[in-house]
């Protein structure tokens, strides 16, 4: 089973849509949580942390659910450099666990 | 702010060529990573160090080998270049801890072909 499962899309929204990510997280003692996006062959870039009372930064919303171990991204007001891959990440002993990404085009 | 720096960005290797990528952090991070990212198996570490002086195996380390040099430096050595080495390299350095309290920071990636 893999540690972090994400739908791998693509989510193809319109501009100004509000569009939704889910992933999940096999390991309940996991404590930190965070999503990464990652442009067409570039490196994965951080796009915000994740905490357990649900954090907003501009237009994104990340939250948390511990006892169904899930995550969300919701982004607002779809712009068209939105479009890339969002990749849901936790954490385990010293390591960093990926899910695969979801991918997001925004259409004009 | 240079971050994390990979060298080369580029390589081509022959079947049982060995070469080494090199990793470079200046944030004072205690913890380095190397992942391979190949499509649709996201990011799978290869292997890590969680401070200067250890270095421990990743989900996928056969046919590689790391040194961490120091703490600025974590280098990665495939011995014997196999077409199933084939991938994009990122090296990764974060402060560390168990778990992790804070992100990764990325380097800009190796693309390798191995022929």
């Amino acid at each position: 089973r893999k540690e972090v499962e994400q739908d791998p899309g693509p989510f193809n929204v319109p501009e100004g849509a509000t569009v939704a990510f889910n992933c999940t997280y096999s390991n309940s003692a996991s404590q930190s949580f965070f999503w990464y996006r990652q442009d067409c062959r570039k490196e994965p870039k951080l796009l915000m942390s994740v905490y357990s009372s649900g954090n907003e930064d501009g237009r994104f919303t990340a939250q948390l659910n511990r006892a169904s171990q899930y995550i969300s991204l919701l982004i607002r007001d779809s712009k068209l450099s939105d479009s890339a891959t969002y990749l849901c990440v936790v954490t385990g002993g010293f390591e960093f666990y990926f899910g695969s990404g979801t991918k997001l085009n925004v259409k004009p | 702010n240079a971050g994390v720096t990979q060298t080369p960005k580029f390589q081509v290797l022959k079947t049982g060529q060995s070469m080494t990528l090199q990793c470079a952090q200046d944030m004072n991070h205690n913890s380095m990573y190397w992942y391979r990212q190949d499509p649709g198996m996201g990011l799978r570490l290869i292997y890590y160090s969680a401070s200067e002086g250890t270095t421990d195996k990743g989900e996928v380390p056969n046919g590689y080998n790391v040194s961490r040099l120091n703490k600025r430096e974590f280098s990665l050595r495939l011995e014997s270049a196999a077409p199933s080495q084939t991938s994009v390299y990122f090296c990764a350095s974060s402060e560390g801890g168990n778990p992790p309290g804070t992100e990764a920071f990325f380097g800009q990636g190796t693309r390798l072909t191995v022929v």
